[in-house]
């Protein structure tokens, strides 16, 4: 069974500076990988997925994750936070054995500081 | 192209009644999941159908809980009767059948149970 485990259940940081939100995967399988982002009283938004194709994914509102096999991680960076980027992010697995539902992880909570 | 649409929004109910969930998924999206996220935890899911049958529903608490996607459009969630751990928000999300494609999540209803 496919699995993540989010370090961190919060994190802050300053406005301008880097986001660096980590997600660690196990999959007895090739892994589909997700970040998702919600904001409050808000239904999941894709922010980008890992496909087995590029291992460096670029997603919406200048977010990007890399892919490494040989960590199990899909950490999700962001070079500038703006203030609007506070806002719960799940990173999730999926894999063709489970019909492609996603197994989400706990959940890191974003705040950014003036 | 119109998103995963839910309704109602928001429910409040006392124990023991019966509440129902309605989903209507993007058009032509063959696969149908439902989730349920407690408050500070990632979504879990409850039931997946692909078209009108159901792929896996071993997370369901059949004792209370039933859903139907009868003609492979729409679905409803139906909780009876309701506890109180039983408060959360349900998430309806649609895929269409392409490996590792999309899921699309829906604003998601809230129930409270009193």
């Amino acid at each position: 069974a496919q699995s993540v485990t989010q370090l961190g259940s919060h994190v802050s940081v300053s406005e301008g500076a880097l986001v660096l939100l980590r997600c660690n995967y196990s999959s007895s399988v090739p892994p589909y990988l997700f970040w998702y982002v919600q904001y409050p009283n808000q239904g999941l938004q894709l922010l980008l997925k890992y496909t087995s194709a590029a291992t460096l994914v670029k997603g919406i509102n200048g977010f990007e994750a890399e892919f490494k096999k040989s960590e199990t991680s899909f950490h999700l960076t962001k070079p500038s936070a703006h203030m609007s980027d506070a806002a719960e992010y799940f990173c999730a697995v999926s894999d063709g054995n489970s019909g492609y539902a996603l197994n989400f992880g706990k959940g890191t909570s974003l705040l950014v500081t003036p | 192209e119109a998103g995963v649409a839910q309704s109602p929004r928001y429910k409040i109910i006392e124990k023991r009644q019966s509440v129902a969930f309605w989903c209507n998924p993007i058009s032509g999206h063959a696969t149908l999941y439902w989730y349920q996220q407690i408050l500070g935890q990632g979504p879990k899911l409850l039931i997946q159908f692909q078209n009108n049958g159901v792929v896996d529903d071993s997370q369901l608490p059949k004792d209370r809980f039933s859903a139907e996607r009868l003609k492979g459009v729409d679905s409803t969630l139906k909780i009876q009767p309701a506890k109180l751990e039983d408060s959360a928000v349900y998430l309806c999300a649609s895929r269409s059948l392409g490996n590792g494609d999309t899921q699309y999540f829906g604003p998601g209803t809230r129930l409270t149970v009193l």
